[in-house]
């Protein structure tokens, strides 16, 4: 089963406001409300950052945020700091009877 | 708190198998599914199970099927991987996580085990 697509890279300045993208179908992304997304900083273990699309774990600040239409979920950045710079993934629940979580291909987030 | 605790480095060689735990503690360790999921190196993350602490019940990434096994203890709170038929693709860092209020959000990990294949 292909992954979600997310872009290979998104450039911001500190400040700014930055939004990736997740595209999947509706067996995916589509169809539940199970969308995830983890920042990854480099030798560090995945920190859940958005889940059920939309929804915050308490610690994660509020600059970060979810969103889903369609078949493409989206994860929102604001105000953004040196610190966020890292690589974000998505993932979700899926029907499909070869797996039931997928993710995405991952983003690499530069913050100039 | 909740805790993930993964045992160490291994290296194998191809064709051998790979024996990985994650010990938890912090929780009802049968109140929550526990999953894995592996990230070969510079790659992405990619879900190969779920195992259910409470049943024992498990599944599988299709593309795993026939080589990964994950068990459990239920008298030290930890759950196992097994992976065999092992050959240098399968080298990755392989990572138990538990899920938190959802189904499918993996807020929990452990730190990690590097598996090297390598002859």
């Amino acid at each position: 089963q292909s992954a979600l697509t997310q872009p290979a890279s998104v450039t911001g300045s500190p400040g700014q406001s930055i939004t990736i993208s997740c595209t999947g179908t509706s067996g995916d992304v589509g169809g539940y409300n199970f969308v995830s997304w983890y920042q990854e900083h480099p030798g560090k273990v995945p920190k859940l950052m958005i889940y059920d699309v939309n929804k915050r774990p308490s610690g994660v600040s509020y600059r970060f945020s979810g969103s889903k239409s369609g078949n493409t979920a989206s994860l929102s950045i604001s105000g953004l700091q040196a610190e966020d710079e890292a690589d974000y993934y998505c993932s979700s629940y899926t029907n499909s009877r070869n797996s039931y979580v997928i993710f995405g291909g991952g983003t690499k987030l530069t913050v100039l | 708190q909740v805790q993930l605790v993964q045992s160490g480095a291994e290296v194998a060689k191809p064709g051998a198998s790979v024996k990985v735990s994650c010990e938890t503690s912090g929780y009802t360790f049968t109140g929550y599914y526990l999953h894995w999921v592996r990230q070969e190196p510079g790659q992405g993350l990619e879900w190969m199970g779920w195992i259910n602490p409470n049943s024992g019940v498990t599944k599988y990434a299709q593309r795993f099927q026939g080589r990964l096994t994950l068990t459990r203890d239920t008298s030290i709170t930890t759950v196992f991987l097994y992976l065999g038929r092992l050959r240098s693709a399968d080298t990755a860092v392989y990572y138990c996580a538990r899920v938190g209020v959802g189904a499918t959000d993996f807020e929990f990990w452990g730190q990690g085990s590097l598996v090297t294949v390598s002859s």
